[in-house]
C-alpha cells in the first residue's frame, strides 16, 4: 500500500537553530502534502498544504516565514523550522495524497517527527 | 465540511469486537465518511472510508446508516494493538480542498 517516509523521526536542538523534517511519498506521486502539529494530547491541526510546484498555503495563525515549506518533486515535501524556540516543540506529521488516484482516495501519513527545543 | 461527534474513550476486551460510533448528522451527499487511528506517538493510520455502501476490509468493516447521518466502524476481534485513538472525518471527495479536519476522536482502550 501507499507509503510515506517521515525523516528524523527525532529532533533536540538548541534554541535558535533551524530544523528541517523531509517527508517522502515511497511509491505514489504525491501533487498535494499536508503538514500537521500536535502538541501533547490534543488533536492533529493542519498548518500548512504543499502543492508540488507552487507555494504552500498556510493555516491561519501559522507564520510562513517561520515555518518554511518545500515540495520542489512530486516525491518530496520539507519543512524548515528556522530559528526555533521552546514552544516550537511539538510532534510535526506530514500527510500526502496520490495525485494519480480520485480524490476520494485517503491520505497516507508518516511516522511524525518529535520536535524538542531546549 | 460536515462536523462529527464521537464518545471521548471506550473500552474494549480483548477477542470482541470494538463497535466505535461516530455522529454526522450535517453531512451532505457527497461527503464520504473516513477512519483513522493514531497509536501513542505515531502518525495516523488510515483504516476505511465510505460513501453510503457499507464497506469492509481486512482491518474493519464501516456501516453506515441509511440516512447517513451516523456510522459505526467495527473492529471484529480486537487485540492489545488496536488500542489508540480513532478518529471519524467526514470530507468532501470534490473540488481541490484536501485538507483534513481532526476532531478530538474515541480513545479505544482494549483491555487483556
Amino acid at each position: 500500500g501507499a507509503v510515506v517516509s517521515q525523516h528524523p523521526s527525532r529532533v533536540i536542538c538548541k534554541s535558535g537553530t533551524s530544523v528541517k523534517i523531509e517527508c517522502r511519498s515511497l511509491d505514489f506521486q504525491a501533487t498535494t502534502m499536508f503538514w500537521y502539529r500536535q502538541f501533547p494530547k490534543q488533536s492533529l491541526m493542519l498548518m500548512a498544504t504543499s502543492n508540488e510546484g507552487s507555494k504552500a498555503t498556510y493555516e491561519q495563525g501559522v507564520e510562513k516565514d517561520k515555518f518554511l515549506i518545500n515540495h520542489a518533486s512530486l516525491t518530496l515535501s520539507t519543512l524548515t523550522v528556522t530559528s526555533a524556540h521552546p514552544e516550537d516543540s511539538s510532534f510535526y506529521i506530514c500527510s500526502a495524497r496520490d495525485g494519480t488516484r480520485n480524490s476520494n482516495q485517503p491520505q497516507h501519513f508518516g511516522d511524525g517527527t518529535r520536535l524538542s527545543i531546549l | 465540511d460536515a462536523k462529527t461527534t464521537q464518545p471521548p474513550s471506550m473500552d474494549c476486551a480483548e477477542g470482541r469486537a470494538a463497535n466505535l460510533p461516530c455522529n454526522h448528522s450535517t453531512i451532505s451527499g457527497n461527503e464520504y465518511v473516513y477512519w483513522y487511528r493514531q497509536i501513542h506517538s505515531q502518525g495516523p493510520q488510515y483504516i476505511i472510508h465510505g460513501l453510503k455502501n457499507n464497506e469492509t476490509n481486512e482491518m474493519a468493516s464501516l456501516i453506515i446508516t441509511e440516512d447517513r447521518k451516523s456510522s459505526t466502524l467495527i473492529l471484529p476481534h480486537a487485540t492489545l494493538r488496536d488500542t489508540a485513538v480513532y478518529y471519524c472525518i467526514v470530507k468532501n471527495s470534490g473540488g481541490s480542498n484536501y485538507k483534513l479536519t481532526f476532531g478530538k476522536g474515541t480513545l479505544l482502550t482494549v483491555n487483556p
